[in-house]
């Protein structure tokens, strides 16, 4: 149980253009969705978590214009990186939790990763 | 400033060797530490710690949490090539992870 999904899982695109990733929670309800980014050899950095129904919470330095959280409902959240440039390149990853509040929502189940890389 | 840090950064060792990875952290607000395994892409989850002492096991795997001194440390014991993956650590409530652990097993 429990399983992530992310789509696609591989993207190439040209610079300026937007790119709309897909994460979703395949045999559970995720009230709670968190989008990560990392770069090689570096530990996860988070850069949003977004509660189903209610606008996502962004991290300090990420721009929320650039990258456009949705989470539409129970088992979908969506990641648009608007206007995408080469220093948007990097492995992008999803992960989802349980619940709304206490300690069931601290397990988060990974998706598998997005990699862009952006020309 | 929450910061959570794992050493050491990489360790290579042999099969058979037993190895134990840290994680010290320093964060206002405390919910439970997380200890995942990430081969080549997502973490996938090991243990999830709430109380200072009480070991969680799994397998050849172990980890203790000590809130006093702020730190955790993750047991693998008889080390395999399948444990060669990075492994982070993380805190809540705040979602806080490490720097991570290379351990790397030979054969």
């Amino acid at each position: 149980g429990a399983v992530v999904s992310q789509h696609p899982s591989r993207v190439i695109c040209k610079s300026g253009t937007s790119v709309k990733i897909e994460c979703r929670s395949l045999d559970f309800q995720a009230t709670t969705m968190f989008w990560y980014r990392q770069f090689p050899k570096q530990s996860l950095m988070l850069m949003a978590t977004s509660n189903e129904g209610s606008k996502a919470t962004y991290e300090q330095g990420v721009e929320k214009d650039k990258f456009l959280i949705n989470h539409a409902s129970l088992t979908l959240s969506t990641l648009t990186v608007t206007s995408a440039h080469p220093e948007d390149s990097s492995f992008y990853i999803c992960s989802a939790a349980f619940g709304r509040g206490g300690l069931s929502t601290d397990t988060q189940y990974f998706g598998p990763g997005t990699r862009l890389t952006v020309l | 400033e929450d910061k959570v840090v794992q050493s050491p950064l990489s360790l290579v060792v042999h099969e058979g060797d037993t190895v134990t990875l840290n994680c010290s952290y320093e964060v206002t607000n405390f919910r439970s530490l997380l200890w995942y395994k990430q081969e080549k892409k997502a973490p996938t989850f090991l243990f999830m710690l709430t109380s200072s002492g009480i070991e969680k096991k799994s397998g050849r795997l172990s980890s203790i949490l000590d809130k006093k001194e702020l730190f955790s440390i993750l047991n693998i014991t008889a080390t395999q090539t399948g444990d060669s993956a990075i492994y982070l650590c993380a805190l809540t409530y705040k979602y806080i992870f490490g720097t991570g652990t290379r351990l790397k097993v030979l054969a």
